[in-house]
């Protein structure tokens, strides 16, 4: 099955700063790569997301940037601000014949200091 | 409609009670998911329907049995739970076919089986 390995468990930055997530995985046939985003008390929420066909996409501050021969992505969150503070996960599904099967990597805890 | 919901939002249990969580989506998604995540960790994988069927069981004990009565409902029936299944117990849907694709995630029961 996948294996998804995703560090820094925590990042701690100054707000403005820039924040990189990275994840690795094992499956080389997974070829979609979401960020969920997952603050205290909430629901994980989808932030970014990205296919295998594309190496790098960008949401206002967020991007995500692929390197499939590597078998790893990352998420950059630029210009922090203190409601970026959260729990961010990285995921790779596998497809089966209907419907996915997400496996997370561990988190990581991000926290924006005024 | 992009909301997934989930009840009850706490649930205390005694170790001999039987209870059930409840799960709806109006997306038209086919497939839906039930997840634990344990405190600080990522949620893992229970479950999963696909059209309205089992498709996926990743080894939960039978304490645990899952019910998908429509394409719109999921439930989980808990029966002689211990304390270590004490977690917040998230719903998800998404698309069933077309590639993986985003899960809609619930905001989760959370569960204290005393």
């Amino acid at each position: 099955g996948e294996n998804v390995e995703q560090h820094p468990s925590t990042l701690s930055v100054q707000e403005g700063d820039s924040a990189v997530i990275k994840c690795t995985y094992s499956d080389s046939a997974s070829n979609y790569f979401p960020w969920y985003k997952q603050e205290l008390g909430k629901r994980p929420q989808l932030i970014i997301d990205i296919r295998s066909n594309v190496g790098e996409k960008k949401d206002q501050r967020i991007a995500v940037t692929l390197n499939k021969t590597a078998k790893h992505f990352s998420l950059h969150i630029t210009e922090t601000q203190p409601e970026d503070s959260a729990v961010y996960f990285c995921a790779a599904p596998q497809e089966y014949a209907a419907g996915n099967k997400l496996t997370f990597g561990g988190g990581t805890r991000v926290l924006v200091k005024p | 409609d992009t909301e997934v919901t989930q009840t009850p939002k706490h649930l205390v249990m005694g170790m001999t009670n039987k209870k059930s969580l409840k799960c709806e989506q109006h997306m038209g998604h086919r497939a839906m998911y039930w997840y634990k995540q344990k405190a600080k960790k990522p949620p893992e994988l229970m479950f999963v329907y696909s059209y309205e069927k089992l498709s996926i069981n990743e080894s939960v004990p039978s304490r645990f049995s899952p019910e998908c009565p429509n394409s719109s409902l999921l439930n989980l029936h808990l029966h002689a739970l211990q304390p270590e299944d004490s977690a917040l117990y998230l719903c998800a849907s998404s698309r069933a076919t077309g590639g993986p694709t985003e899960a809609f995630f619930g905001q989760g029961t959370r569960l204290t089986v005393v």
